[in-house]
């Protein structure tokens, strides 16, 4: 079984700083991918990034990096020069890779990461 | 941009009610999946699908079943709504197990009463 752990159930932080969110995770399984979504308070949630198991370099898209650390079993999303706007609760979840490719994803319970002016 | 709706945005029904929750999705993806959302437990699987008239069920079945008889609509019910099913859910599609990137619909917050 797989299981995401986020021990952060809220942070504030001043806008413009950098951000670094905790995910841990534990798993049997030799393939699998760590993903991080966001989800304003509208509702939807929003795919930010995707490491996969195998992947030697950390994940980056935009102001988001994935910080891999293999051996930890951890996958922090780091969020550069924060804005008003990254206001939002934020989910960590992993899934297996089989034969067939990703399999069900499995969520954190998730970060609300206020962003003071 | 692929869209996902679902039918209802705010949803309320009574203790005992047979509830049907629509989920459609228009770029031909081939997995579709059921979530339902808590404070404090995060997003929890309910029934996912990876082909028509396929089902798996996920972490938390009980007391919910899913229909799926055509590829872009997958339907979650509640046979017999009770209050412990009030909660947000979320529905999700892929393209393929080969592809990373899950998108989300809007969400339908449920209260029974």
């Amino acid at each position: 079984a797989q299981k995401i752990t986020q021990t952060q159930p809220g942070m504030f932080v001043q806008e413009k700083e950098a951000v670094t969110l905790d995910c841990t995770y534990d798993t049997s399984d030799p393939s699998y991918g760590l993903f991080w979504y966001k989800q304003p308070s509208s509702g939807e949630m929003i795919f930010l990034i995707y490491q996969g198991s195998y992947d030697q370099q950390n994940a980056t898209e935009g102001r988001y990096s994935l910080n891999f650390q293999k051996a930890r079993k951890s996958a922090n999303l780091v969020i550069s020069a924060s804005q008003l706007g990254d206001s939002a609760m934020y989910f960590c979840a992993m899934s297996r890779i089989s034969n067939f490719g990703n399999e069900k994803l499995t969520f954190g319970t998730g970060t609300r990461l206020t962003i003071i002016p | 941009d692929v869209k996902v709706t679902q039918s209802s945005r705010y949803l309320v029904k009574r203790t005992g009610e047979k509830v049907f929750l629509e989920c459609v999705q228009d770029m031909d993806h081939e997995n579709m999946f059921w979530y339902r959302q808590d404070p404090g437990l995060g997003l929890r699987l309910i029934y996912f699908s990876y082909d028509v008239k396929m089902k798996e069920k996920g972490d938390i079945p009980e007391g919910y079943s899913v229909s799926r008889e055509k590829k872009e609509r997958f339907s979650l019910i509640l046979e017999s709504a009770s209050t412990n099913q009030t909660s947000m859910y979320l529905c999700a599609s892929s393209f393929s197990r080969s592809v990373v990137r899950m998108d989300f619909g809007p969400g339908t917050r449920l209260t029974v009463t």
